[in-house]
């Protein structure tokens, strides 16, 4: 089982929708969470960056955490065709030590596509 | 411009003939990572470095080597290519170790 787990899709929507995309993970030490979105021949980009549990909002971007679940979200309000790209859920353990790097996980990725 | 920069964009070889990704970064960034990314599998880390002269292994280190003699720069060395690691690279940098920032990959095919 992987440690981090995400729906490929594709999911499509027209122009408008709001979009639900979904993260679950099996590793309890996870604390710092994001989002990511990356555009065809693209490098992945940050969208949004979580630390523990609790919601964070950017605009038509909502991220939501749910620790006790292992279950981590990304709501995009009134999605645009822009919006279309591969979305990737990220997260790290907390260091003990904090010259230690955080090993970063991430999913492998939903594609979405919003139809005009 | 703040920005990750690696090179080349594109790069075919032949097995066993070695390479040398090179990664800079303007950013006076502390961490610095390497990963690939395969269809289905997702991204996943090779190596990073947290700082001048500190490197440590990722998931799938097998096959490369880095180096971190300056804080911007962060080379991926493929010694002896084989066909497996035909993927997409990509470099990245942060400030805390999470929130990293990526460059524009560079895919490899290995004949």
């Amino acid at each position: 089982q992987k440690e981090v787990e995400q729906d490929p899709g594709p999911l499509s929507v027209p122009e408008g929708a709001i979009v639900s995309l979904n993260c679950t993970y099996s590793n309890s030490a996870f604390q710092y969470f994001m989002w990511y979105r990356q555009y065809s021949r693209k490098g992945p980009e940050l969208l949004m960056y979580t630390y523990s549990s609790g919601n964070k909002e950017d605009g038509r971007f909502t991220a939501q955490v749910d620790k006790s679940s292992k279950y981590i979200s990304l709501f995009i309000r009134d999605s645009q065709p822009s919006d279309s790209a591969t979305y990737l859920c990220a997260m790290s353990a907390e260091a003990a030590d904090l010259d230690s790097s955080y090993k970063l996980i991430f999913g492998s990725g939903t594609r979405l596509l919003v139809r005009p | 411009e703040a920005q990750v920069t690696q090179n080349p964009r594109y790069l075919i070889t032949v097995t066993g003939k070695k390479l040398t990704v090179t990664c800079s970064q303007n950013m006076n960034h502390e961490y610095m990572s390497w990963y690939r990314q395969d269809p289905g599998l997702g991204l996943r880390q090779i190596y990073y470095s947290m700082n001048v002269e500190v490197t440590d292994k990722g998931d799938v280190p097998e096959g490369y080597k880095v180096s971190r003699k300056e804080k911007r720069n962060f080379p991926l060395i493929l010694e002896s290519p084989s066909p497996n690691q035909t993927s997409l690279y990509f470099c990245a940098s942060s400030l805390s170790g999470n929130g990293y920032t990526f460059g524009s990959g560079t895919r490899l095919t290995v004949v």
